[in-house]
């Protein structure tokens, strides 16, 4: 059974940067698994922040960018704000229509 | 605007069914994969079903293989969740969820519902 794996938890400063990171619990994440990443915040839908790697959806300012470091997806978030404190999740396609959500990450901006 | 506005959504008896729909507007609803994720109480998000724009391919998480049955009416504009034989590890809140599929370009759920919450419980 494939795991896609998060960091349970991060905090960073106002102003300050963090990257959160999407891994396998077996082999590497590259771009052929077309990482995206989610936003979520307690009582609200997920809101879709960035596909294909590195693609800003619509309304997605240029603070948050993806990229693949290592054997890793990455989100990296420049300039942290308050309402950035939210859960962040990533998704890897397996292919054959099967898409995988990592457990989630709760980012703390204090 | 694209919105979609799930219902259906209750408490059922363990071994139970229910079914949840999906209304989509703005956007032409057949050309698009659609899917259903879910999270249940406290926790991460789960994909659990997606289908293609005609209703002809199917996709499902293994926890619900069997037991849960995404489908479609495009006349409608609508998605649908048939659960069967319902178990407490179902409850959960349920997103309809747009789906871009690309073979070359692209993966990812772009449009989500503010998802109705299933109870499993007697």
């Amino acid at each position: 059974q494939t795991v896609v794996t998060q960091e349970p938890s991060f905090s960073v400063s106002p102003g300050g940067t963090v990257t959160l990171t999407c891994g396998l619990s077996s082999g590497s994440v590259s771009t052929s698994y077309y990482p995206s990443w989610y936003q979520q915040t307690p009582g609200q839908a997920p809101r879709t922040l960035i596909y294909s790697t590195n693609s800003r959806s619509s309304g997605v300012p240029d603070r948050f960018s993806g990229s693949i470091l290592g054997n890793k997806a990455a989100l990296t978030i420049t300039g942290a704000q308050a309402d950035d404190e939210s859960v962040y999740y990533c998704v890897l396609y397996m292919g054959s229509g099967i898409s995988v959500f990592g457990g989630g990450t709760k980012l703390t901006v204090l | 605007e694209v919105q979609l506005v799930e219902s259906g959504g209750g408490l059922v008896q363990p071994g139970g069914s229910l079914r949840l729909s999906c209304a989509a507007s703005g956007f032409t609803f057949s050309g698009y994969w659609m899917s259903w994720v879910r999270q249940a109480p406290g926790k991460g998000l789960e994909w659990v079903s997606s289908i293609n724009g005609t209703g002809a391919v199917t996709k499902y998480a293994d926890s619900v293989k069997g037991r849960l049955t995404i489908s479609r009416d495009n006349s409608k504009n609508t998605l649908y969740l048939q659960m069967n034989s319902l178990r407490a590890e179902d409850t959960a809140v349920y997103y309809c969820v747009r789906w871009r599929y690309s073979s070359t370009l692209w993966y990812y759920f772009d449009y989500w519902g503010q998802g109705t919450l299933v109870t499993v419980s007697s």
